[in-house]
């Protein structure tokens, strides 16, 4: 059973605007969220992570938004660019594996 | 500074064929670790290994085969390969299993594309 969700496969965005990608988790063991990012032929990157003692996380035009009650996290990146178009990974970690979601794909659009 | 080296980026092999798929990284992770993408999968880990030596069973291992004999290079193996394990297969590494740090994250292989007929 998925462990971490994704339940928005695509989004569409234009430039300027705040994209908001969303992942949802089930197991409260989580303790450590990363967002990875992916362009096509190419791996995955990281891109930005929070960890459970922490609610907001922030670098540059990325926030990353934890709410543990709600076993919810999600990415924020203001202003979206074209460059940001990519496949957007949700993966959460309970210390020994990580546990990805299924991905959203993001178009920003110019 | 290399990082992660996968080989072959594409094959394809028939079913019942055997491969082995290479994966090398050059900046002395202990963790390394083999994940295979499906549409609407998401990322899997197949196989996975905290130091040479050492490797353990992921979420999907059947039908793969892995060994660590060096801290460098952690090969993936299909003994006879099924259609269904027509996939893009990442490897990737990193300092140790303690993921609950923000210096140990995954550092990921480019990919290989294999397609079984």
């Amino acid at each position: 059973d998925q462990q971490v969700k994704q339940n928005s496969p695509s989004l569409s965005v234009q430039e300027g605007r705040i994209s908001i990608l969303n992942c949802d988790y089930t197991n409260s063991m989580f303790d450590y969220f990363l967002w990875y990012k992916k362009y096509p032929a190419e791996g995955p990157t990281f891109l930005i992570s929070i960890s459970s003692i922490k609610d907001k996380n922030e670098d540059g035009r990325f926030t990353v938004f934890l709410n543990k009650s709600a076993k919810h996290l999600s990415l924020h990146i203001v202003p979206s660019q074209p460059g940001d178009s990519a496949v957007y990974f949700c993966a959460a970690s309970d210390g020994n594996q990580f546990y990805f979601g299924t991905g959203t794909s993001l178009t920003v659009i110019p | 500074n290399a990082g992660v080296t996968q080989t072959p980026k594409f094959q394809v092999l028939k079913t019942g064929q055997s491969m082995t798929l290479q994966c090398a990284q050059d900046m002395n992770h202990e963790y390394m670790s083999w994940y295979r993408q499906d549409p609407g999968m998401g990322l899997r880990l197949i196989h996975y290994s905290v130091g040479a030596g050492i490797t353990d069973q992921g979420e999907v291992p059947n039908g793969y085969n892995v060994s660590r004999s060096t801290t460098e290079d952690f090969p993936l193996r299909l003994l006879s390969a099924a259609p269904s394990q027509t996939s893009v297969y990442f490897c990737a590494s990193s300092y140790s299993n303690g993921f609950n740090s923000g210096a140990n994250v995954l550092t990921f292989g480019a990919g290989s594309r294999l397609t079984v007929l």
